[in-house]
């Protein structure tokens, strides 16, 4: 089993959709865990961090549950500028902090 | 603000050749890492470093060395380029040595073709 597996999509949705993305993670010593997004051709950014009481910045809202492993990202009242690659991202357990990355998930968001 | 910079942007090298990516920080942050990105593989962790004069390998550090004589540098080298190599390299720090919660601020990658 991969460490972190995401659905690759890509998920095609209009304007103003709501869309949700899952990510399963292997390891369950892993202890931080974060959405990071992609564009096309450019380096990853930091979406936002996933806490265990979940969280919430804008239309964007971050799950974890921990007993089954999961992640998810809720986008809501979706942007043409929402259209990239998310990346689900979990710390390796037992090393220092370092970050393993799911394959993405591609968005794409039609007017 | 520069953050993370890396030198090439774009490289062509023959198979055998050798050469060295740059990736210099100057938001004094004590770890940086290498990560190659491949069509269909993701991000993969090749060395990194938690401070100036440390470096460990990471998932796939065959064929690459790292030094870190200085906080701000953490150059890449290819000792003997390989097609296997083609990829896309990004060079990323943060603030912490040992975090769990620190995110990571990327460079602009370089793209690295070889032939």
């Amino acid at each position: 089993r991969k460490e972190v597996e995401q659905d690759p999509g890509p998920f095609n949705v209009p304007e103003g959709a709501t869309v949700a993305f899952n990510c399963t993670y292997s390891n369950s010593a892993s202890q931080s865990f974060f959405w990071y997004r992609q564009d096309c051709r450019k380096e990853p950014k930091l979406l936002m961090s996933v806490y265990s009481s979940g969280n919430e910045d804008g239309r964007f809202t971050a799950q974890l549950n921990r007993a089954s492993q999961y992640i998810s990202l809720l986008i809501r009242d979706s942007k043409l500028s929402d259209s990239a690659t998310y990346l689900c991202v979990v710390t390796r357990a037992y090393e220092q902090g370092n970050l393993i990355f799911g394959k993405g998930t591609k968005l794409s968001v039609k007017p | 603000n520069a953050g993370v910079t890396q030198t090439p942007k774009f490289q062509v090298l023959k198979t055998g050749q050798s050469m060295t990516l740059q990736c210099a920080q100057d938001m004094n942050h004590e770890y940086m890492s290498w990560y190659r990105q491949d069509p269909g593989m993701g991000l993969r962790l090749i060395h990194y470093s938690v401070g100036a004069g440390i470096t460990d390998q990471g998932e796939v550090p065959n064929g690459y060395n790292v030094s870190r004589s200085t906080t701000e540098d953490f150059p890449l080298r290819l000792l003997s380029a390989a097609p296997s190599q083609t990829s896309v390299y990004f060079c990323a720090s943060r603030q912490e040595g040992y975090s769990y919660n620190s995110p990571l601020h990327f460079g602009n990658g370089t793209r690295l073709t070889v032939t």
